[in-house]
């Protein structure tokens, strides 16, 4: 049973757009939620994370929305730009135990 | 801390061989995990070691796949023998309990031709 799901599975933007990729969760002890991105050929490295008892978290022109209600979580990229063509990971988990991970999405960011 | 450290990059190997994949944590960190990357499936995790005692490794898909952790610096993981679908990337992370984060290595590709 995926514990995350992950949308959409690919994703293309042009340079200056929004790009936004979806994940959902079930198991409501979940308390970080991190996002990873992965370049081609790398191990995927965080990009941002949120705990929830936060709605929100920003860094630059990344943000991570979070609707602890929905169990929802979201991954905005403000202004996209080429070099951030990657493959970006939703993730789940319990503090100190296992990440569960999305499947992926593929963004490209037309110039 | 040169962050974590896998070997090899790639392995080649010929089907019914023994394989067997090396990884470093971030020292002090006490958790190390090992995932398959593949196209078809992604991210799976096989098994993951709290201070050097394995955890969980309901995901070691087969008998085939063993996982070892003698040390807080070390860790291995063997697939005896080796098969055409185990072909893919291999990636070991280490994560410090208080931070969660977890740092990925660079991955080992493996092809069982």
């Amino acid at each position: 049973q995926q514990q995350v799901k992950q949308s959409p599975q690919s994703l293309i933007v042009q340079k200056g757009g929004i790009s936004i990729i979806n994940c959902a969760y079930e198991n409501t002890a979940f308390d970080y939620f991190p996002w990873y991105q992965q370049f081609p050929g790398k191990g995927p490295a965080l990009l941002i994370a949120i705990r929830p008892d936060v709605s929100e978290k920003k860094e630059g022109r990344f943000t991570i929305s979070f609707n602890k209600s929905a169990k929802q979580f979201s991954l905005h990229i403000m202004d996209s730009q080429p070099g951030d063509s990657a493959t970006y990971f939703c993730a789940a988990s319990i503090t100190g135990n296992q990440f569960y991970f999305g499947t992926g999405t593929s963004l490209t960011v037309i110039p | 801390d040169a962050g974590v450290i896998q070997s090899p990059r790639h392995e080649v190997t010929e089907m019914g061989q023994e394989v067997t994949l090396r990884c470093k944590p971030i020292s002090g960190h006490d958790y190390l995990f090992w995932y398959r990357q593949t196209m078809m499936r992604g991210l799976e995790l096989l098994i993951y070691f709290n201070n050097n005692v394995p955890i969980d490794d309901s995901g070691m898909p087969e008998d085939r796949f063993s996982a070892k952790m003698p040390n807080a610096s070390f860790s291995t993981l063997k697939i005896q023998p080796s098969e055409p679908r185990d072909s893919a990337v291999y990636f070991c992370a280490s994560s410090d309990r208080v931070n969660t984060e977890a740092f990925f290595g660079q991955g080992t590709r493996l092809t069982v031709v």
